[in-house]
């Protein structure tokens, strides 16, 4: 049972770059999401995917933030510009369906991301 | 809005001692908890999760929690801490239906000392 799996693990850069995560979930989920964790706080919603469709986005998703999920599979997290508040440990998710057992989040290792 | 509140931000405990983290939620009707545990480097694990019914759960590695809807409560125990439990803790809080948007506490860190 291969879980849900995030690259890089980890990712340094400087200020005003670009950078771009990926996640597999694990494959029957149809669910994908997306978390933010900083030091000493839980992991904050950030968007939530139904298969391909991008059903809600948080505040916390400004507009250099994307969020993508092509073909229903895996899902991308981009952020432009990068500032140094944007350092925090993304974290992904996936679930199956509706219903009590879908309910359940799987989390992947997460990408610390630092920004210099 | 649903929110959760995790009022111990640090515990330490003896190796072999109970162990009990609270957790308070906001929800207006009966809600989805979790509790979650998170290792340094690991993601988050779930320990256990209460949708219905009994309102004690029990979990994996020998954890349980306790659903009190009078006092909006879902406490996790364990009768005997190892070593191997010294992590951080989440209580999470999700509404029934729908996508299950899980909104997290602020953890609270076990220390476990021999």
């Amino acid at each position: 049972d291969t879980g849900v799996s995030q690259d890089p693990r980890h990712k340094i850069t400087k200020r005003g770059q670009n950078v771009t995560f990926r996640c597999d979930p694990i494959s029957e989920h149809n669910r994908l999401y997306w978390y933010r964790q900083t030091l000493g706080q839980g992991p904050e919603f950030l968007t939530y995917f139904q298969n391909e469709a991008q059903l809600e986005k948080s505040r916390l998703l400004s507009d250099r933030f994307s969020a993508e999920r092509p073909k229903g599979s895996f899902s991308t997290l981009e952020i432009q510009r990068t500032e140094q508040g944007d350092s925090a440990m993304y974290l992904c998710a996936s679930s199956l369906g509706p219903g009590a057992k879908g309910n359940e989040q799987f989390f992947g290792p997460g990408t610390r991301l630092t920004v210099l | 809005a649903q929110s959760v509140t995790q009022p111990d931000i640090h515990i330490t405990v003896s190796e072999g001692a109970s162990l009990e983290l609270r957790c308070n939620y906001s929800y207006g009707a009966t809600p989805y908890l979790f509790w979650y545990v998170q290792s340094p480097g690991q993601g988050l694990q779930l320990l256990l999760k209460y949708f219905s019914g009994d309102t004690l759960v029990q979990g994996i590695k020998g954890f349980e929690a306790e659903f009190k809807r009078s006092q909006s409560s879902f406490n996790l125990r364990k009768p005997s801490v190892h070593w191997s439990d010294a992590a951080e803790y989440f209580c999470a809080v999700g509404a029934p239906g729908g996508y299950q948007k899980v909104t997290f506490g602020t953890g609270t860190k076990l220390q476990v000392i021999p």
